[in-house]
């Protein structure tokens, strides 16, 4: 069984288009994120949500949307695609575990989903 | 502007060389983690580092984190083509609701 399973793999659109990325993890996290990897490999955290807090990366438009139906899901919308959106788009998962101050739980990453805008 | 930055950005070697991937910040993080990505498939955790100036070793990676808190570097010896892939750090902020936050990678390759 995959632990975090994200769809679809391959997405291309039109500019202007909605399109939606759905993420499930069956690893009884408490935490899901998503991520954007550029290009140039460049990893950047979008959000970041449990049942209690969404944290949302300030940077991210808000054309960028999580909608998290239930505790193993957190899916990504998108309204009105751009060019620059391209890039693959990595859901991840993690339990909080508390070391002192910091949080050192392990996330568990999606195969990614490659969206490509025309 | 990166908080992490990862020297070097590209590495090519042969296989039997050793090699060193640094992560350099000027904030300090509560905890670094190191990441490896093959192509075609999301990252996949190495280590977890929480100390300052502690050191974990994997079979024929070690790990550093550096004093302050601030740095960490992973050294490879003896490298082997299954070690290539892209090499991440990732640094928890506890001002940023401790979100991990990426360095730009290092894109490692080891000819046979």
């Amino acid at each position: 069984d995959t632990a975090v399973s994200q769809t679809p793999k391959y997405l291309v659109t039109q500019m202007g288009n909605d399109k939606s990325i759905k993420c499930e993890q069956n690893l009884g996290h408490d935490t899901m994120y998503w991520y954007k990897q550029d290009s140039k490999k460049f990893l950047k955290i979008m959000f970041s949500y449990n049942n209690k807090e969404l944290i949302i990366n300030e940077t991210v438009p808000n054309r960028f949307s999580p909608k998290s139906p239930d505790k193993a899901h957190l899916n990504l919308h998108i309204n009105s695609l751009e060019l620059g959106d391209s890039a693959v788009y990595f859901c991840a998962s993690s339990q909080v575990v508390r070391k002192g101050r910091t949080n050192t739980g392990e996330l568990f990453f999606g195969e990614g989903s490659r969206l490509t805008v025309l | 502007t990166q908080l992490l930055e990862q020297s070097p950005q590209f590495l090519s070697i042969q296989e039997g060389e050793n090699l060193t991937v640094y992560c350099n910040s000027s904030s300090v993080f509560s905890s670094l983690q190191w990441y490896r990505q093959e192509p075609g498939e999301g990252p996949v955790l190495l280590v977890t580092v929480v100390t300052g100036g502690e050191v974990k070793k994997l079979k024929r990676l070690t790990f550093q984190f550096g004093d302050a808190r601030k740095d960490s570097s992973l050294h490879i010896t003896a490298a082997q083509p299954g070690d290539t892939g892209l090499y991440l750090c990732a640094g928890v902020n506890n001002t940023a609701g401790n979100m991990l936050t990426f360095g730009g990678g290092t894109r490692l390759m080891v000819k046979p």
